[in-house]
């Protein structure tokens, strides 16, 4: 495609309520990264995967969130049991090799809000 | 979670203003982007700096990589009104894919 594509646009979850934000990178891209933006905050890094390997997840901030690229194309974050503090901007971001000189293309967001 | 400091925090200029902002950091970092974000949008990549020292335009953007691999800065030349937004710096440390972000800088250009 010709952007990183991610859905839903927009999540509203009662506390406790499972989600689950779906990524589409740029076709052929490699590296896949999800951020997580709290409200008038720089995006903070959750994980990276490389093709289907996860080779980075120490930004998760609880065992509570879970991320997966089965196929090294799309990905979803999981989160579990959402709590308010979960409320915030999931953003996902693409690079095309994954080597240490490529940037990252972002897509729109999944703005998620927990009531 | 760690965090660039990124100055000015906000700013409000006049159109034709030139405008100048930029991001440190207590560690060493191989690769400094620059990002401006609307509001429901996602980052949009501007300037990428590779080098230490390196200085790269793109259009009325100037930015450069500080030589001591720590800072960074950008300029805006002639602003106009749809420079309006927040603009993030970004810098990856050594050996790591992952970036980190600065708190970014809320500009707003008066006509």
């Amino acid at each position: 495609g010709a952007g990183v594509s991610q859905s839903p646009r927009y999540k509203v979850a009662k506390r406790g309520q499972d989600v689950a934000l779906r990524c589409d990178p740029i076709s052929g891209h490699v590296s896949l990264f999800w951020y997580q933006q709290a409200l008038g905050q720089g995006p903070e890094f959750l994980t990276y995967f490389q093709n289907e390997a996860q080779l980075d997840k120490s930004g998760l901030p609880s065992d509570r969130f879970f991320a997966e690229r089965p196929e090294g194309s799309v990905s979803t974050l999981k989160i579990q049991r959402t709590q308010q503090e979960d409320s915030a901007v999931y953003l996902c971001a693409s690079s095309l090799q994954g080597s240490l000189s490529e940037t990252q293309y972002f897509g729109p967001g999944t703005r998620l809000l927990v009531l | 979670g760690q965090q660039l400091n990124q100055s000015p925090q906000s700013m409000f200029i006049q159109e034709g203003e030139d405008v100048s902002m930029n991001c440190t950091s207590s560690s060493i970092f191989n690769t400094w982007l620059w990002y401006k974000q609307d509001p429901g949008e996602g980052p949009v990549l501007l300037i990428a700096l590779y080098k230490a020292g390196e200085l790269t335009s793109n259009g009325r953007l100037t930015a450069q990589f500080g030589i001591t691999r720590k800072d960074s800065f950008l300029n805006i030349s002639a602003s106009i009104p749809s420079d309006v937004g927040i603009y993030f710096c970004a810098g990856r440390p050594s050996g790591t894919y992952k970036y980190i972000f600065g708190t970014g800088t809320r500009l707003k250009v008066l006509a």
